[in-house]
Formats: structure tokens, sequence, C-alpha cells
């Protein structure tokens, strides 16, 4: 069966720090990956989606990048944090165009 | 433009009662419409999906019911239990695309 992990589970980051979140899936091959941001009580904001290694889409302008250097595996960066990037971030998976699993979130504070 | 538009913003049920969520939609290219529950602290996880050649499914307690002709659709819970207590997010996705269009979350309360 195919499993999606995040970490970390929970972030607490100074403004202007660095940031690198991970995400792998395991089970499947050649997954679509996504990154989708959840402000506090809001719906959810696409932000990357990727359909291959190498292959990033962006949907929103915004200091945040993603790279995905292997098949099941999707990174989500920043180079300076903003207060504005505090949120609930999720990474989902799915193949081709089927249904999205989400992973457990990671809950990134920026103080 | 929100493609997907969905409500009520939140709802109070009481245990045993039914809990009714809609979403409207703009895209007539739109051929699949998934739901999904998310609780607290946690990730969305699929609930159930309907495509538009059939006008309800049901699986337990939940049921979508579609109105391809009104482009709307609607959740039902019924007997709803503290449990159901989540956000609900409808959602929509063009034939051929990767990129669901979510509605903006339907937060439930069920009272015991």
């Amino acid at each position: 069966s195919q499993t999606i992990h995040q970490w970390p589970a929970t972030l607490v980051q100074p403004v202007g720090s660095p940031l690198s979140l991970e995400c792998t899936v395991e089970g499947t091959s050649n997954p679509n990956l996504y990154w989708y941001r959840q402000a506090a009580g809001r719906g959810l904001q696409l932000l990357f989606y990727s359909v291959g290694i190498g292959q990033i889409s962006s949907e929103v302008p915004q200091n945040l990048s993603a790279s995905r250097p292997q098949d099941r595996q999707f990174i989500l960066s920043s180079k300076k944090l903003l207060l504005s990037d505090s949120g609930f971030y999720l990474c989902a998976w799915s193949v081709q165009t089927y249904e999205q699993y989400f992973g457990p979130g990671t809950r990134l504070t920026v103080t | 433009q929100q493609q997907v538009k969905q409500s009520p913003q939140s709802l109070i049920v009481q245990k045993g009662g039914i809990s009714i969520i809609n979403c409207a939609y703009e895209n007539t290219a739109f051929d699949y419409f998934p739901w999904y529950q998310q609780f607290p602290g946690k990730g969305p996880a699929l609930l159930i999906a309907i495509r538009p050649d059939v006008s309800e499914k049901k699986e337990g307690r939940f049921t979508i019911s579609f109105n391809k002709s009104a482009k709307q659709f609607s959740l039902h819970i019924m007997d709803s239990q503290p449990g159901d207590s989540a956000t609900y997010f409808c959602a929509a996705r063009r034939g051929g695309s990767y990129i669901p269009t979510f509605g903006r979350g339907t937060s439930l309360i069920v009272h015991p």
C-alpha cells in the first residue's frame, strides 16, 4: 500500500531564517506530487505541483520554492521566511489524474 | 474567480441529525467531484467521490447527490455523530487535469 510522510510535524522558525520541508511517498512510482498551504481556518492553497523529477510548476508567486530531486521526494524551501509564511503545509500525491492523497502535514509558525 | 462555491461555511448539528453541505460549480468541463474530510491537525482524507453520470452515490452514512443541470452537488451525512465533527471540502476536477479545484471548506460540529 502507498504511504506518504512529511517532516517535521511542527516547526517554529524566526523571520528571515531558511526553511526546508520534506515529503516522501512509498509504494508507488512516478507519482504527481503537490504542496498545499492551509492558513488557520482557511481553505487549501496550491503552491507547487510536479509531474516528474525536476519538473516543478508554481501556482502562486512568493518566496517559496520547490524541488523534486528523486521520483518520490518533494521538498519545499525558502531562503528567508516571512511572518505570512506561517500555516499548515500539506504534501499530496496522485497517480496521473486520479484521486489526491494527502500527508499528515507540517505546522509552521514563523515568529 | 472561485470556481467551486461551498456552503455553509460552518454547520452545527445535533447528534442523530442530518448534515448537508452544498457545492456549486461553474465549469462544465469538470467531470470528477470528490469530498474530503479533515480532522484538526491532520491532512484531508478522501471521503467519497462521484462522476456526473450518476445522480447519487452512497457509502454508509455518507451520500453525494449530484445535479448536473443545476451544476450542484451536495454531501449528506445521515445520523450525524460527534466523531463526524471535522472540516469538509468539496472539489471538482476537469478531465485530464492534475489539479482539483477545492471549495473553501465547511466546519461541521456535531453536538452530543
